[in-house]
């Protein structure tokens, strides 16, 4: 099972608003990725975590908070975001960091993110 | 810095027909290089890699890329296109040393004609 399962789908939400994303894997991988997805460019990544610690946050702004709560889970914590910030957010996977730098990550289908 | 470029954001092909999408990169290290596809309203979906073990690599749904280094490039190609083949294509790199960050290109969107 190669799968990398996101919700919701869909998700709109007012810039004073308090939602969450959600990410879950099961194939034992040890790096977990949030990537934001603007149209037609590609993705950016916003946060890296290996072994349930952040080993990579790529200056985002702090109304994005990440969290792994296990090994399998990954959450996106959004507060107080900006109209600007509607996006396709993607997660990924990896089996681990470092250890194989040809490791392949496997995208989740994303969660589409309106901001009014 | 590592950096690639996808020249053409725009290919369209017959059915049928071969298709070739471009990536060169720039990396002052050996290379670690990805082709992803992403149909519509979905994630990405790797399609090969090139870990240095093969200059040329097969990978899913017929499509397959020759890393070329005195030209610096992975360009993707398939020898029949199909409607199915229809999505945007991105290239990306890494290389050692950057815990898996992937560096993507702008994309190739690829449109199949009858």
């Amino acid at each position: 099972d190669t799968e990398v399962t996101q919700t919701p789908k869909h998700l709109v939400m007012g810039m004073t608003n308090k939602k969450s994303l959600k990410c879950e894997q099961h194939m034992g991988h040890r790096a977990m990725y949030w990537y934001k997805q603007k149209a037609k460019k590609p993705p950016e990544l916003m946060f890296v975590y290996s072994y349930e610690k952040l080993s990579i946050n790529e200056s985002v702004p702090s109304r994005f908070s990440p969290e792994c709560p296990n090994s399998s889970l990954l959450n996106l914590h959004l507060h107080a975001l900006q109209p600007e910030d509607s996006a396709l957010y993607l997660c990924a996977s990896s089996q681990d960091l470092g250890l194989a730098v040809t490791d392949t990550q496997y995208f989740g289908p994303g969660t589409r993110l309106t901001v009014l | 810095a590592q950096s690639v470029t996808q020249l053409g954001s725009h290919v369209s092909v017959s059915e049928g027909a071969l298709v070739l999408l471009r990536c060169n990169y720039s990396s002052s290290v050996p290379p670690y290089l990805f082709w992803y596809v992403q149909y519509p309203n979905q994630g990405l979906q790797l399609l090969l890699k090139y870990t240095s073990a093969a200059t040329l690599v097969k990978g899913i749904n017929g499509f397959e890329a020759e890393f070329k280094k005195s030209e610096t490039s992975f360009h993707l190609t398939k020898p029949s296109a199909h409607m199915s083949d229809a999505a945007e294509y991105f290239c990306a790199v890494t290389y050692t040393g950057t815990a898996s960050k992937l560096t993507f290109g702008t994309g190739t969107r690829l449109q199949v004609t009858l």
